[in-house]
C-alpha cells in the first residue's frame, strides 16, 4: 500500500494568510494526487485532481503542485469558508489511500 | 444535480453484518465506479473498496475478506456488506462516486460526489 503522510496535522491560521500543506507519499504516486476539503457533518468535496487541476467550482485561491513522491496543497488568501481538514488521496494505486488530515483552524 | 445518499441500519451487534445501500439520483451509474469510505469518529478516511458498473469490484486488503459490494443499475444502488464486525467498524460510512478527469493527455480518478454519510455503531 502507498502510504501517504501529510504535514503539519494542525495548523492556526488568520483570514488572509498563505497555508501549504504537504503530503508525502511511501513511493511515487506520478500525478496521481488528489485533494480533498472536509467540513465536520458535512461530505468531502474534491478540491484538485491530478496534482493540479482545479475541480469545477473550486475558487482560485486553491492551488496543487508537485510530482512524484511529494505534493503542495496552497491556499493563498484564507477565507473563513476555508477553515476544515484537507486530506490529499492517492489513486495510483489499490488501495487507494488518504493521508492523514490537515486540520486548519482559526487562529 | 446527482446526489447519494446511504441507508442501513445505525446499529449492529458485534460478530454480526452490516449492511449499507447507497441509493443514486439524478444521473445514471454507468461509466463510474462507486465506492464505500469510512471515518472513524477523531480519525481520518479510509477507503473501503469499490465497484464498477460491469460488476467489477477492488477491495481494500485490510477488510478484503470480510467485505462484499454489489451494484443492481436498474435500482440505481450499491451495496456494502461487512461481516463479523466489531467495535473497530464504528464509523460514518460514505459512499462516493468516482468520475475520470481528462487533464492533458491523461484521465484521473476523483470522488466528485459523496453522501453526507451515516453512522454505525458497532455495540451489543
Amino acid at each position: 500500500d502507498i502510504q501517504l503522510t501529510q504535514s503539519p496535522s494542525s495548523l492556526s491560521a488568520s483570514v488572509g494568510d498563505r497555508v501549504t500543506i504537504t503530503c508525502r507519499a511511501s513511493q511515487t504516486t506520478s500525478s496521481y494526487l488528489n485533494w480533498y476539503q472536509h467540513k465536520a457533518g458535512k461530505a468531502p468535496k474534491l478540491l484538485i485532481y491530478g496534482v493540479s487541476n482545479l475541480q469545477i467550482g473550486v475558487p482560485s485561491r486553491f492551488s496543487g503542485s508537485g510530482s512524484g513522491t511529494d505534493f503542495t496543497l496552497t491556499i493563498s488568501g484564507l477565507q473563513p469558508e476555508d477553515f476544515a481538514t484537507y486530506y490529499c488521496q492517492q489513486t495510483y494505486n489499490v488501495p487507494l489511500t488518504f493521508g492523514g488530515g490537515t486540520r486548519v483552524e482559526i487562529k | 444535480q446527482v446526489q447519494l445518499q446511504e441507508s442501513g441500519p445505525g446499529l449492529v451487534k458485534p460478530s454480526e453484518t452490516l449492511s449499507l445501500t447507497c441509493t443514486v439520483s439524478g444521473d445514471s451509474m454507468t461509466v463510474y465506479y462507486w465506492n464505500w469510505i469510512r471515518q472513524p469518529a477523531g480519525k481520518g478516511l479510509e477507503w473501503i473498496g469499490r465497484i464498477y458498473t460491469s460488476g467489477t469490484t477492488n477491495y481494500n486488503p485490510s477488510l478484503k475478506s470480510r467485505v462484499t459490494m454489489s451494484i443492481d443499475t436498474s435500482k440505481n444502488q450499491f451495496s456494502l456488506t461487512v461481516n463479523s464486525v466489531t467495535a473497530a467498524d464504528t464509523a460514518v460510512y460514505y459512499c462516493a462516486r468516482s468520475q475520470g478527469f481528462r487533464a492533458a493527455a491523461t484521465v484521473y480518478y476523483g470522488m466528485d460526489v459523496w453522501g453526507h454519510g451515516t453512522t454505525v455503531t458497532v455495540s451489543s
